[in-house]
């Protein structure tokens, strides 16, 4: 019930496109689900975060969907640009403790 | 300023020792957690401490050990080293304790031979 599950496990995007990750999580007591973005030799950073009390936010390129009875979220990167390539991380928490991960997405993005 | 700084950042022991990973959080950051990452996973939570006191713990072994400092900073101790340690310790600094505030230092990557 601790899981979150993240898909799809690699993603390949021409410059300019829309890069599309989604996560699902089982436990319905998690109220904070941030998205992480981790370059090779780093920490992960904080890219956005979504409370389960709205259904969409956007800042910049990033935009998260959350649909709280399907208990999935997703990140879409819009207008994809090579310094995004990256790995993603989805994760969820409650009460902003002990989080959980999902297993990462690693996008790269075509010039 | 500077961010979350930890030490050392590259570590090489064999099965059975012991090991110690530092991390300095950014000034005025009184929360640290403990993350491992094994290669092509996502970061676990080992240790959350507020105020120099324990305030999460995730599900890994006794032999994983932690403790924050005066000022601050914190240790992670593994004892009896397993293949299985081998990963990336990632230390994540908040001011409050609230851990969606939490800023990532660069990790130590451990490798047990």
């Amino acid at each position: 019930q601790q899981q979150v599950k993240q898909s799809p496990q690699s993603l390949i995007v021409q410059k300019g496109g829309i890069s599309i990750i989604n996560c699902a999580y089982e436990n319905t007591a998690f109220d904070y689900f941030p998205w992480y973005q981790q370059f090779p030799g780093k920490g992960p950073a904080l890219l956005i975060a979504i409370r389960p009390d709205v259904s969409e936010k956007k800042e910049g390129r990033f935009t998260i969907s959350f649909n709280k009875s399907a208990k999935q979220f997703s990140l879409h990167i819009m207008d994809s640009q090579p310094g995004d390539s990256a790995t993603y991380f989805c994760a969820a928490s409650k009460d902003g403790q002990n989080f959980v991960f999902g297993p990462g997405t690693r996008l790269s993005v075509l010039p | 300023d500077a961010g979350v700084t930890q030490s050392p950042t590259h570590l090489i022991k064999t099965r059975g020792q012991h090991v110690t990973l530092r991390c300095s959080p950014i000034s005025g950051h009184k929360s640290v957690s403990w993350y491992q990452q094994v290669l092509g996973q996502g970061p676990q939570f080992i240790f959350q401490y507020y105020e120099k006191e324990e305030r999460g713990r995730g599900n890994f072994p006794d032999r994983f050990s932690a403790r924050q400092f005066p000022n601050y900073s914190s240790e992670l101790n593994v004892n009896a080293l397993l293949l299985g340690d081998s990963a990336l310790y990632l230390c994540a600094s908040s001011f409050s304790g609230a851990v969606e505030t939490q800023y990532f230092g660069p990790g130590t990557r451990l490798l047990v031979l």
